[in-house]
């Protein structure tokens, strides 16, 4: 089966600058999520989706992140506008369903500098 | 969701078996052990959990002691690929999925 796929690869933006992110989860996986990583941290999580509804956004900061998951498929994270600390690598993944026996898969991520 | 305390980092020879420890002694009765590991420059990838039995498939072994509050993950024989950084998680069964990482065990093997 195809994995998730992210785009882009790298970025390098200006502070101050916007910055978008998307995933395109396993076909059928009804569960998405977005996680950030400091370089020498593990991921944390920021955003879950459940089908195209929100289930857990306590650690997204609302006022310059945003997410949707239109039709329950796609999902975009945007920056606007980035700060210096948001230099990390964006994860998304994926499950079948949101629970406990449903391990995740995770793409590569976005590698993202901000200067 | 329980803690996790895992050694910062561990060296393991080529072929020989990598065991790479967990302790979680705050862990409740429906809490699950998960794995998952990160090789340089990818995402985590999902290697094994379990509840309170042992467990195997074929990438590792996962041994739960029976007081559940430590485990030990088991790699039979670690190859050079195997060099990466392992995150032992404790989660709910009534969560949602969501898994919260810690900072792992970097693991190096070594020829």
């Amino acid at each position: 089966e195809a994995g998730v796929a992210q785009s882009p690869r790298y970025k390098i933006i200006e502070k101050r600058q916007s910055v978008a992110f998307w995933c395109n989860p396993i076909s059928g996986h009804a569960t998405l999520y977005w996680y950030q990583q400091i370089l020498g941290q593990g991921p944390k999580l920021l955003i879950q989706f459940q089908n195209n509804g929100v289930v857990d956004d306590s650690q997204l900061p609302k006022d310059r992140f945003s997410a949707e998951r239109l039709k329950g498929v796609d999902s975009t994270l945007k920056i606007q506008p980035a700060k210096l600390e948001d230099s990390a690598v964006y994860l998304c993944a994926s499950s079948l369903e949101g629970s406990y026996n449903s391990p995740l898969h995770f793409g590569n991520g976005t590698r993202l500098t901000v200067t | 969701d329980a803690k996790t305390t895992q050694p910062t980092s561990m060296d393991c020879a080529e072929g020989r078996a990598a065991n790479l420890p967990c302790n979680h002694s705050t862990i409740s009765g429906n809490e699950y052990v998960y794995w998952y590991r990160q090789i340089h420059s990818q995402g985590p990838q999902y290697i094994i959990h379990g509840l309170k039995n042992n467990e195997t498939n074929e990438m590792a072994s996962l041994i739960i002691t029976e007081d559940r509050k430590s485990s030990t993950l088991i790699l039979p024989h670690a190859t050079l690929r195997d060099t990466a950084v392992y995150y032992c998680i404790v989660g709910g069964s009534s969560n949602t999925g969501k898994l919260i990482f810690g900072q792992g065990t970097t693991l190096q093997v070594k020829p």
